[in-house]
C-alpha cells in the first residue's frame, strides 16, 4: 500500500499568512495526487488534482507543487472562509489512499 | 447541479447488516466511476470501495468479504451492502463520484454522508 504522510496535523496562521501543508509518498505516484478541503460536518471539496490543476471555481491563492515523492499545497494569503482541515488523496494505485489531514487554524 | 444524496444510515449492533444508497442527479452512475469514502468520529477520511463503469469493484482490505458495492441503472442509485459489521465501522459513509480510470479515481462529487453507528 501507498502511505501518505501529511504535515503538520495542526497549523496555527492569521489571515492574510502564506500557508504550506506538505503530503508525502511511501512509494512514486507521478502526479496522481488531488487536496480536498473539509469543514466541519461538510463533506470534501475537491481543490487540486494531478498535483497542481486547480479545480474550476477554486480561487487563485490555492496552489499545488511536487518534488518527487513530496507534494505541497500553498495558500498564498490565508482568508477567513479556508479555515479548515485539509487532506490529500494519491490515486496512483489502489488501494487508494488519504493522508491523515492538516487542520488550519485561527492563531 | 450534480447531486449524490446518500440514505439508509442508522444504529446497528454488531455482526449485524446495513445497506446504504446513493441516489444521483445530474449524473448517470453508470457511466462513472462511484465510490464510498467513509470517516470516523473525529478522524480522517477512508476509502472503502469503488465501482467501475465495466462493473469492477474494488474495496479496501477492512471491508473485503464484507461490503459490496452494486448499482441500480434504472434507479440511477449505487448501494453498500455491509455485512458482519464492527464498532470499527462506525462512520459518517459518503458517495463520491470520479470521472474515470485515465483521468484517475479522484472524486469531484460527493454527497453529505450518511452516518452508521454498530453498538449494542
Amino acid at each position: 500500500d501507498i502511505q501518505m504522510t501529511q504535515s503538520p496535523s495542526t497549523l496555527s496562521a492569521s489571515v492574510g499568512d502564506r500557508v504550506t501543508i506538505t503530503c508525502r509518498a511511501s512509494h512514486s505516484i507521478s502526479r496522481w495526487l488531488a487536496w480536498y478541503q473539509q469543514k466541519p460536518g461538510k463533506a470534501p471539496k475537491l481543490l487540486i488534482c494531478d498535483a497542481s490543476s486547480l479545480e474550476s471555481g477554486v480561487p487563485s491563492r490555492f496552489s499545488g507543487s511536487e518534488s518527487g515523492t513530496d507534494f505541497t499545497l500553498t495558500i498564498s494569503s490565508l482568508q477567513p472562509d479556508d479555515f479548515a482541515t485539509y487532506y490529500c488523496q494519491q490515486y496512483k494505485d489502489y488501494p487508494l489512499t488519504f493522508g491523515g489531514g492538516t487542520k488550519v487554524e485561527i492563531k | 447541479e450534480v447531486q449524490l444524496v446518500e440514505s439508509g444510515g442508522g444504529l446497528v449492533q454488531p455482526g449485524g447488516s446495513l445497506t446504504l444508497s446513493c441516489s444521483a442527479s445530474e449524473i448517470n452512475v453508470s457511466n462513472n466511476y462511484m465510490s464510498w469514502v467513509r470517516q470516523a468520529p473525529g478522524k480522517g477520511l477512508e476509502w472503502v470501495s469503488t465501482l467501475y463503469s465495466g462493473g469492477s469493484t474494488y474495496y479496501s482490505e477492512s471491508v473485503k468479504g464484507r461490503f459490496t458495492i452494486s448499482r441500480h441503472t434504472s434507479k440511477n442509485t449505487v448501494f453498500l451492502q455491509m455485512e458482519s459489521l464492527r464498532p470499527e465501522d462506525t462512520a459518517v459513509y459518503f458517495c463520491a463520484r470520479a470521472l474515470d480510470e485515465v483521468r484517475g479515481v479522484y472524486f469531484d462529487y460527493w454527497g453529505q454522508g450518511s452516518l452508521v453507528t454498530v453498538s449494542s
